[in-house]
């Protein structure tokens, strides 16, 4: 398997655009998670699904801020409009059923708002 | 009070040593407890997982656990210039499938 596939690696946009992140976990796995990083905060947990349905979205810091699964190979996270503060990387993870199951990462989008 | 707490660090040890990684955190009902490494630029991998009280060991490293004094760790032996890098702790929060993140500890391991 691939591993976890996120497009695009790198995204540089001006305020009050419109982003799309993308996301394709591992074929099997029943557990779908966004994160955001950044220095000051950390790894924070914004969203995550089980079996392509949103579980808890108590981390997505504001309405700005959408998540989609329409299906089990493929998940958006979308922010519009975009802020300077909205500059981080993203990382999708996926795993299988168990909580001790390896909850594998993408390489990350480094988004960046002007 | 934050709910994964870690020494921003950095640690700085000596090639060969062993290096001593601490985490704390908040929920009494947490069951499981994750060390993630992260290298700089790179995406967190998971190293370790413990849920009972006690060491687990695995090849150099050896995570500890204290629910009681709500306190885990990670231990690396001979630590190698390799092994530089962010160790993230996580933590099982919410009843559920939810992992917290502490902001991680910068390990140094030098020649």
């Amino acid at each position: 398997d691939a591993g976890v596939i996120q497009s695009p690696r790198h995204e540089v946009t001006e305020m009050g655009q419109e982003v799309t992140l993308r996301c394709k976990p591992i074929s099997g796995h029943d557990y779908l998670f966004w994160y955001r990083q950044t220095m000051m905060r950390g790894l924070e947990l914004l969203i995550y699904f089980n079996n392509n349905v949103p579980i808890d979205d108590s981390g997505m810091p504001e309405d700005r801020f959408s998540a989609k699964m329409p299906n089990a190979s493929f998940s958006t996270l979308k922010i519009q409009p975009s802020e300077p503060r909205d500059s981080a990387v993203y990382f999708c993870a996926s795993r299988g059923l168990a909580l001790t199951d390896t909850q594998y990462f993408g390489p990350g989008t480094r988004l960046t708002v002007l | 009070q934050k709910e994964v707490e870690q020494n921003s660090g950095p640690l700085s040890v000596p090639e060969g040593a062993i290096a001593s990684l601490n985490c704390t955190y908040s929920d009494r009902g947490s069951q499981s407890f994750f060390w993630y490494r992260q290298y700089s630029g790179k995406s967190p991998e998971l190293i370790m997982f413990i849920y009972s009280n006690g060491d687990k060991e695995d090849g150099r490293f050896t995570a500890q656990l204290n629910k009681a004094s709500q306190y885990v760790s990670l231990l690396i032996r001979d630590s190698q210039p390799s092994d530089s890098a962010t160790y993230l702790c996580a933590v099982e929060t919410g009843g559920g499938n939810k992992l917290t993140f502490g902001t991680g500890t910068q390990l140094k391991v030098e020649l």
